[in-house]
């Protein structure tokens, strides 16, 4: 099983553009969510999803847009990209709820010039 | 919002040298979890506490959840350069509050030969 996969590693955009992170789990989780890390501020939650179909925002939303279409797939997209943006996102996922721990991705290191 | 306070941000220590991590909130969890987090990896999970008083063993780790589930600590005994790296407590919360995690901001280990 490759568990929970992001691509791409790694990825510059100018301000203004738009992209898709990806993100795909071969387990069968429920649960996804998206994350960004950024020095001293931890693992802020940004989006999240309880099976296809159902997204709900995390803390930090703005600027970011999710749909889950299959179980198996929680692509992150960002509508106008800004310096502000520039971070780490990492994809978790998890089989009914987080209260026994989350898989997570290999990350995306995002830099918005 | 839930909080969690992670404390020492940084710690650089000897190798044999013994440390603990501390984890604390004013908010309930239903489960407090752990991972270990490698420079350019996602975070892995090391271990999952429940049950108010709980205590886990993962070779020299230690882990404890408080009896009043709002705190855990993590402690290593006998530290190796090996065990250098990011922890990251995160708290699942309860009902509803278990479809995301919520972070404390990292402590960053480092144990010198």
């Amino acid at each position: 099983n490759a568990g929970v996969t992001q691509t791409p590693k790694f990825q510059v955009l100018k301000t203004g553009q738009s992209m898709t992170l990806q993100c795909a789990q071969d387990m069968n989780h429920e649960y996804m969510s998206w994350y960004r890390q950024d020095p001293g501020m931890g693992l802020r939650l940004i989006h999240y999803s309880v099976g296809a179909g159902i997204t709900d925002q995390g803390e930090v939303p703005n600027g970011y847009n999710v749909s889950r279409s299959t179980t198996e797939d929680f692509p992150l997209r960002l509508l106008s990209a800004a310096p502000s943006q520039t971070s780490v996102y990492f994809c978790a996922s998890s089989y009914s709820n987080y209260r026994t721990g989350a898989f997570f991705g290999q990350g995306t290191r995002l830099t918005v010039v | 919002t839930q909080l969690l306070e992670q404390s020492p941000q940084f710690l650089s220590i000897q190798e044999g040298e013994n440390l603990t991590v501390y984890c604390n909130s004013s908010s309930v969890f239903s489960s407090l979890q752990w991972y270990r987090q490698e420079p350019g990896e996602g975070p892995v999970l090391l271990v999952t506490v429940v049950t108010g008083g709980e205590v886990k063993k993962l070779k020299r780790l230690t882990f404890q959840f408080g009896d009043a589930r709002k705190d855990s600590s993590l402690h290593i005994t006998a530290a190796q350069p090996g065990d250098t790296g990011l922890y990251l407590c995160a708290g699942a919360g309860e009902g509803a509050g278990s479809y995301q995690l919520t972070f404390g901001k990292g402590t960053k280990l480092s144990v010198i030969p």
